[in-house]
Protein backbone atom coordinates (compact mmCIF):
# COMPACT_ATOMS: atom_id res chain seq x y z
CA UNK A 1 0.00 0.00 0.00
CA UNK A 2 0.99 3.63 -0.59
CA UNK A 3 2.03 5.63 2.62
CA UNK A 4 4.79 8.68 3.19
CA UNK A 5 6.91 8.20 6.50
CA UNK A 6 8.40 11.30 8.06
CA UNK A 7 10.88 9.55 10.58
CA UNK A 8 10.90 13.41 12.92
CA UNK A 9 8.22 14.17 14.70
CA UNK A 10 9.75 17.06 15.98
CA UNK A 11 12.93 19.38 14.64
CA UNK A 12 14.38 22.54 16.46
CA UNK A 13 16.93 24.47 15.09
CA UNK A 14 18.49 27.86 15.42
CA UNK A 15 17.73 31.00 13.41
CA UNK A 16 20.11 31.17 10.54
CA UNK A 17 21.14 27.49 10.13
CA UNK A 18 20.13 25.17 8.07
CA UNK A 19 17.70 22.47 7.75
CA UNK A 20 16.85 19.09 6.39
CA UNK A 21 12.56 17.51 6.73
CA UNK A 22 13.28 14.02 6.19
CA UNK A 23 10.59 12.26 4.20
CA UNK A 24 10.26 8.68 2.64
CA UNK A 25 7.73 6.96 0.22
CA UNK A 26 6.07 3.82 -0.59
CA UNK A 27 4.66 3.56 -3.89
CA UNK A 28 4.87 1.03 -7.10
CA UNK A 29 4.99 3.68 -9.88
CA UNK A 30 6.66 7.25 -10.72
CA UNK A 31 5.21 9.08 -7.57
CA UNK A 32 3.88 12.60 -7.84
CA UNK A 33 5.37 14.30 -4.26
CA UNK A 34 4.44 17.36 -2.36
CA UNK A 35 5.57 19.66 0.37
CA UNK A 36 2.95 21.28 1.89
CA UNK A 37 3.54 23.54 5.21
CA UNK A 38 0.66 24.37 7.88
CA UNK A 39 1.19 27.40 10.09
CA UNK A 40 -0.57 26.98 13.09
CA UNK A 41 -4.32 27.08 13.36
CA UNK A 42 -4.05 28.03 9.37
CA UNK A 43 -4.50 25.83 5.89
CA UNK A 44 -2.10 23.90 4.29
CA UNK A 45 0.08 25.96 1.63
CA UNK A 46 1.66 24.33 -1.19
CA UNK A 47 5.72 24.83 -1.01
CA UNK A 48 6.82 22.45 -3.85
CA UNK A 49 6.25 19.60 -5.94
CA UNK A 50 7.39 17.18 -7.71
CA UNK A 51 6.15 15.12 -11.12
CA UNK A 52 8.80 14.44 -13.54
CA UNK A 53 12.68 15.76 -14.68
CA UNK A 54 15.08 17.55 -12.66
CA UNK A 55 14.90 15.58 -9.15
CA UNK A 56 16.12 19.03 -7.61
CA UNK A 57 12.77 20.71 -6.80
CA UNK A 58 12.63 24.81 -6.01
CA UNK A 59 9.60 25.90 -4.31
CA UNK A 60 8.24 29.02 -2.46
CA UNK A 61 9.99 30.68 0.53
CA UNK A 62 13.51 29.54 -0.29
CA UNK A 63 12.68 26.26 0.08
CA UNK A 64 13.43 22.96 -2.23
CA UNK A 65 13.59 19.36 -2.64
CA UNK A 66 15.45 16.77 -3.91
CA UNK A 67 14.15 13.30 -4.98
CA UNK A 68 15.94 10.27 -4.80
CA UNK A 69 14.46 7.31 -6.39
CA UNK A 70 16.99 5.28 -5.33
CA UNK A 71 16.28 5.99 -1.45
CA UNK A 72 12.54 6.83 -1.59
CA UNK A 73 13.43 10.22 -0.59
CA UNK A 74 11.73 13.43 -1.05
CA UNK A 75 13.47 15.49 1.84
CA UNK A 76 12.87 19.14 2.28
CA UNK A 77 16.09 21.56 2.79
CA UNK A 78 16.48 25.28 3.50
CA UNK A 79 19.61 27.19 3.47
CA UNK A 80 18.96 29.69 6.74
CA UNK A 81 15.70 28.90 8.95
CA UNK A 82 13.77 32.36 9.69
CA UNK A 83 11.50 32.57 12.91
CA UNK A 84 8.41 32.47 10.36
CA UNK A 85 8.91 28.96 9.42
CA UNK A 86 8.27 27.65 12.54
CA UNK A 87 5.03 25.30 11.15
CA UNK A 88 4.24 22.10 10.88
CA UNK A 89 5.08 20.33 7.17
CA UNK A 90 4.01 17.50 5.74
CA UNK A 91 5.11 15.31 2.88
CA UNK A 92 2.59 14.15 0.49
CA UNK A 93 1.90 11.20 -2.37
CA UNK A 94 -0.80 10.89 -4.65
CA UNK A 95 -2.29 7.78 -5.15
CA UNK A 96 -3.71 7.23 -8.83
CA UNK A 97 -4.47 3.83 -7.68
CA UNK A 98 -8.71 4.47 -8.31
CA UNK A 99 -8.19 5.97 -11.41
CA UNK A 100 -8.04 9.66 -10.46
CA UNK A 101 -5.66 11.77 -7.37
CA UNK A 102 -5.70 11.15 -4.01
CA UNK A 103 -3.33 12.94 -1.26
CA UNK A 104 -1.41 10.86 0.88
CA UNK A 105 -0.30 12.56 3.36
CA UNK A 106 2.54 11.99 6.35
CA UNK A 107 1.91 11.93 10.19
CA UNK A 108 4.33 15.89 9.82
CA UNK A 109 7.06 17.47 11.26
CA UNK A 110 6.78 19.83 13.49
CA UNK A 111 9.26 22.74 13.37
CA UNK A 112 10.51 25.30 15.97
CA UNK A 113 13.23 27.78 15.56
CA UNK A 114 15.08 28.89 17.86
CA UNK A 115 15.94 32.86 17.87
CA UNK B 1 -10.11 35.17 -7.01
CA UNK B 2 -11.01 33.87 -4.02
CA UNK B 3 -9.30 30.31 -2.96
CA UNK B 4 -10.97 27.78 -1.57
CA UNK B 5 -13.76 28.65 1.07
CA UNK B 6 -15.09 26.51 4.14
CA UNK B 7 -17.55 27.63 7.16
CA UNK B 8 -17.50 27.77 9.54
CA UNK B 9 -14.26 28.23 10.65
CA UNK B 10 -14.97 26.88 13.99
CA UNK B 11 -17.68 24.71 15.36
CA UNK B 12 -18.51 23.36 18.89
CA UNK B 13 -21.17 20.93 19.46
CA UNK B 14 -22.15 18.75 22.33
CA UNK B 15 -22.53 14.99 21.99
CA UNK B 16 -25.59 13.96 20.05
CA UNK B 17 -25.82 17.08 17.79
CA UNK B 18 -25.27 17.21 14.05
CA UNK B 19 -22.87 19.24 12.77
CA UNK B 20 -22.78 20.94 9.10
CA UNK B 21 -19.13 22.12 7.47
CA UNK B 22 -19.31 23.71 3.96
CA UNK B 23 -16.80 24.16 1.42
CA UNK B 24 -16.64 26.42 -1.64
CA UNK B 25 -14.40 25.27 -3.96
CA UNK B 26 -12.40 27.75 -6.17
CA UNK B 27 -14.49 29.37 -9.22
CA UNK B 28 -13.94 27.19 -12.18
CA UNK B 29 -13.32 23.59 -9.76
CA UNK B 30 -15.72 20.86 -9.76
CA UNK B 31 -13.85 18.88 -8.12
CA UNK B 32 -13.78 18.15 -4.08
CA UNK B 33 -11.70 16.69 -1.60
CA UNK B 34 -12.04 16.15 2.21
CA UNK B 35 -9.75 15.24 4.98
CA UNK B 36 -9.72 14.67 8.21
CA UNK B 37 -6.59 15.88 10.72
CA UNK B 38 -7.02 14.14 14.07
CA UNK B 39 -4.40 15.78 16.89
CA UNK B 40 -1.23 15.21 16.23
CA UNK B 41 -1.83 13.28 13.27
CA UNK B 42 -1.50 14.33 9.18
CA UNK B 43 -4.09 14.06 6.94
CA UNK B 44 -6.73 11.59 6.15
CA UNK B 45 -8.39 11.45 2.92
CA UNK B 46 -12.15 11.23 3.55
CA UNK B 47 -14.40 11.43 0.55
CA UNK B 48 -14.02 12.86 -3.37
CA UNK B 49 -16.95 14.25 -5.13
CA UNK B 50 -17.78 15.88 -8.52
CA UNK B 51 -20.75 17.54 -8.87
CA UNK B 52 -23.69 15.61 -7.74
CA UNK B 53 -21.66 12.32 -7.86
CA UNK B 54 -20.16 10.73 -5.10
CA UNK B 55 -16.95 9.12 -6.55
CA UNK B 56 -14.72 7.95 -3.30
CA UNK B 57 -16.04 7.70 -0.08
CA UNK B 58 -13.76 4.77 0.96
CA UNK B 59 -12.14 7.00 3.84
CA UNK B 60 -15.21 8.20 5.31
CA UNK B 61 -17.04 5.79 8.38
CA UNK B 62 -19.69 4.27 6.90
CA UNK B 63 -22.03 5.51 10.00
CA UNK B 64 -23.16 8.93 11.05
CA UNK B 65 -21.21 10.50 8.19
CA UNK B 66 -22.59 11.64 4.60
CA UNK B 67 -21.29 14.30 2.13
CA UNK B 68 -22.61 15.43 -1.18
CA UNK B 69 -21.94 18.52 -3.68
CA UNK B 70 -25.06 19.38 -5.18
CA UNK B 71 -25.36 21.30 -8.51
CA UNK B 72 -25.38 24.70 -7.04
CA UNK B 73 -23.80 25.74 -3.39
CA UNK B 74 -21.33 24.55 -1.65
CA UNK B 75 -19.87 21.39 -0.79
CA UNK B 76 -21.42 19.70 2.65
CA UNK B 77 -19.94 17.01 5.38
CA UNK B 78 -22.44 15.89 7.92
CA UNK B 79 -22.01 14.11 10.55
CA UNK B 80 -24.78 12.75 12.70
CA UNK B 81 -24.92 12.74 16.44
CA UNK B 82 -21.08 13.53 16.94
CA UNK B 83 -18.85 12.25 19.04
CA UNK B 84 -15.94 12.92 21.34
CA UNK B 85 -13.78 11.13 18.19
CA UNK B 86 -15.41 13.66 15.97
CA UNK B 87 -13.29 16.06 17.15
CA UNK B 88 -11.16 17.31 14.41
CA UNK B 89 -10.26 19.94 11.89
CA UNK B 90 -11.97 19.28 8.50
CA UNK B 91 -10.10 20.21 5.52
CA UNK B 92 -11.47 20.55 2.58
CA UNK B 93 -9.36 20.79 -1.17
CA UNK B 94 -10.68 21.60 -4.98
CA UNK B 95 -9.17 20.95 -8.28
CA UNK B 96 -10.38 21.85 -11.81
CA UNK B 97 -10.76 18.13 -12.73
CA UNK B 98 -9.82 14.58 -11.51
CA UNK B 99 -6.44 15.89 -12.34
CA UNK B 100 -4.69 13.35 -13.90
CA UNK B 101 -2.64 16.01 -15.40
CA UNK B 102 0.70 17.19 -13.38
CA UNK B 103 0.15 20.44 -14.17
CA UNK B 104 -3.13 20.43 -12.24
CA UNK B 105 -2.98 20.90 -8.03
CA UNK B 106 -5.27 20.54 -5.47
CA UNK B 107 -5.93 23.60 -3.48
CA UNK B 108 -6.52 23.39 0.72
CA UNK B 109 -9.20 25.40 2.02
CA UNK B 110 -8.21 27.01 6.31
CA UNK B 111 -10.25 23.93 7.65
CA UNK B 112 -13.26 23.67 10.00
CA UNK B 113 -11.99 22.85 13.41
CA UNK B 114 -14.56 20.87 15.31
CA UNK B 115 -15.01 20.42 19.17
CA UNK B 116 -17.19 18.09 20.58
CA UNK B 117 -18.21 18.78 24.12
Amino acid sequence: AQSVTQPDIHITVSEGASLELRCNYSYGATPYLFWYVQSPGQGLQLLLKYFSGDTLVQGIKGFEAEFKRSQSSFNLRKPSVHWSDAAEYFCAVADFSGGYNKLIFGAGTRLAVHP
Amino acid sequence: NAGVMQNPRHLVRRRGQEARLRCSPMKGHSHVYWYRQLPEEGLKFMVYLQKENIIDESGMPKERFSAEFPKEGPSILRIQQVVRGDSAAYFCASSPRSWTRPTDTQYFGPGTRLTVL
